[in-house]
């Protein structure tokens, strides 16, 4: 199976900050990397599918980049909605796993 | 855009089953992939099982293979999760979700049903 290391698990930042989330493969998988946000008590929401496409609806402030093993989700001016949890998930291969989630809190 | 939404959770005993069920609506069911990702408390998400588009094609995280299935009924566009064995490490908030079309990031999720595993 494919594991997926996020790194912070926990970041701490404030409204305006450029804030950078990333995400490791533990092999290969091309593009196939989405991004998601989830707030307390909902459920999660795609932001960002194929490693670097904006999902429809979402603000541009999102990007995201990489291929192969490394890849970085970037929030370019962090706004009071945004704080909440970030998971990536590999879509190369069967199980479908999710990283361990970055949680962005205000500083 | 579509809607997918989640029922059948509850508490059951250690052992037990459990049949979850993902009621799908505004979105031509038959040409999805669909999929349930389980959340435990306080814990992030976990992939559980998806099935294709045709039905033909099912898959699961090791962690429930040999103890659930997944199965979709196309005349009542609705999505299962049939689960036996059940341990206390299955108790989490258990979600719905449509694979992208095209693709298998997953662009639509119900709001989750709580499934307790405790005597």
């Amino acid at each position: 199976d494919i594991q997926l290391t996020q790194s912070p698990s926990f970041l701490s930042a404030s409204v305006g900050d450029r804030v950078t989330i990333t995400c490791r493969a533990s092999q290969g998988i091309w593009s196939y990397l989405a991004w998601y946000q989830q707030k307390p008590g909902k459920a999660p929401k795609l932001l960002i599918y194929e490693a670097s496409t904006l999902q429809s609806g979402v603000p541009s402030r999102f990007s995201g980049s990489g291929s192969g093993t490394d890849f970085t989700l970037t929030i370019s001016s962090l706004q009071p909605e945004d704080f909440a949890a970030y998971y990536c998930q590999q879509l190369d291969s069967h199980p479908l796993t999710f990283g361990g989630g970055t949680k962005v809190e205000i500083k | 855009e579509g809607q997918v939404l989640e029922s059948g959770g509850g508490l059951v005993q250690p052992g037990g089953s459990l049949r979850l069920s993902c009621a799908a609506s505004g979105f031509t069911f038959n040409n999805y992939a669909m999929n349930w990702v389980r959340q435990a408390p306080g814990k992030g998400l976990e992939w559980v099982s998806g099935i294709n588009s045709g039905g033909g094609g099912t898959y699961y995280a090791d962690s429930v293979k040999g103890r659930f299935s997944i199965s979709r009924d196309y005349s009542k566009n609705t999505l299962y999760l049939h689960m036996n064995s059940l341990r206390a490490e299955d108790t989490a908030v258990y979600y719905c979700a449509r694979s992208r079309f095209g693709g298998h990031d997953l662009d639509s999720w119900g709001q989750g049903t709580l499934v307790t595993v405790s005597s």
